[in-house]
């Protein structure tokens, strides 16, 4: 089946840290691969995404790369600040009809 | 911004009553979902449509019905709410092809006294 596996939170940094909030996945065929990011109160955001292998998303600051190989697709910063304080998703998308596979969130939480 | 509301937002509502949550859209997406929120459990599936009266069930369905009658319209009926049925609740919508996101809606933070 598909599944998505994310580090367990929360992670807490300091401002200007280096962010890795690990994620991999399991699919059968070639998934999409997307980050969303949830502020307090509000609704899932399109972080960024990547289609297919070897792709690199990047958005605001924050990268992923799809690795196939690896099955993995983490998400990094380097240099975090405190609006980054958010619920941070890793998602794939099977292909065909299936829908979106959700991992469990992780919260990060940057102290100035 | 997609066009992509909820609604109410928030709702207090007592145990044995019936609830109705609204999802309404512009974007003509053709899937649309219904998710749940809760501490621990990230998001987890209810129901979705792929289409006008074309629905099925998600991971956690039990206690939960929907309709689609219309593209733009996807309601959520919790035909007898428990107080397990508190959680906040959000719509998404996508095209549902492998190369496009979801786009969610703000939420509806649901109480059941």
């Amino acid at each position: 089946g598909n599944s998505v596996t994310q580090m367990e939170g929360p992670v807490t940094l300091s401002e200007e840290a280096f962010l890795t909030i690990n994620c991999t996945y399991t699919a059968t065929g070639y998934p999409s691969l997307f980050w969303y990011v949830q502020y307090p109160g509000e609704g899932l955001q399109l972080l960024l995404k990547a289609t297919k292998a070897d792709d690199k998303g990047s958005n605001k600051g924050f990268e992923a790369t799809y690795r196939k190989e690896t099955t993995s697709f983490h998400l990094e910063k380097g240099s975090v600040q405190v609006s980054d304080s958010a619920v941070y998703f890793c998602a794939l998308h099977p292909g065909g009809a299936q829908k979106l596979v959700f991992g469990q969130g992780t919260r990060l939480t940057i102290n100035p | 911004d997609a066009g992509i509301t909820q609604s109410p937002r928030h709702k207090v509502t007592e145990t044995g009553t019936p609830v109705t949550l609204r999802c309404h859209q512009t974007e003509n997406h053709r899937y649309m979902y219904w998710y749940r929120q809760d501490p621990g459990h990230g998001l987890r599936l209810i129901h979705y449509s792929y289409g006008v009266k074309d629905t099925d069930k998600g991971e956690v369905s039990d206690g939960y019905s929907v309709s689609r009658s219309k593209t733009e319209d996807f309601l959520l009926t919790l035909e007898s709410a428990t107080s397990s049925q508190t959680s906040v609740y959000f719509c998404a919508i996508s095209h549902g092809d492998i190369y496009t996101e979801a786009f969610f809606g703000q939420g509806t933070r649901l109480t059941v006294v």
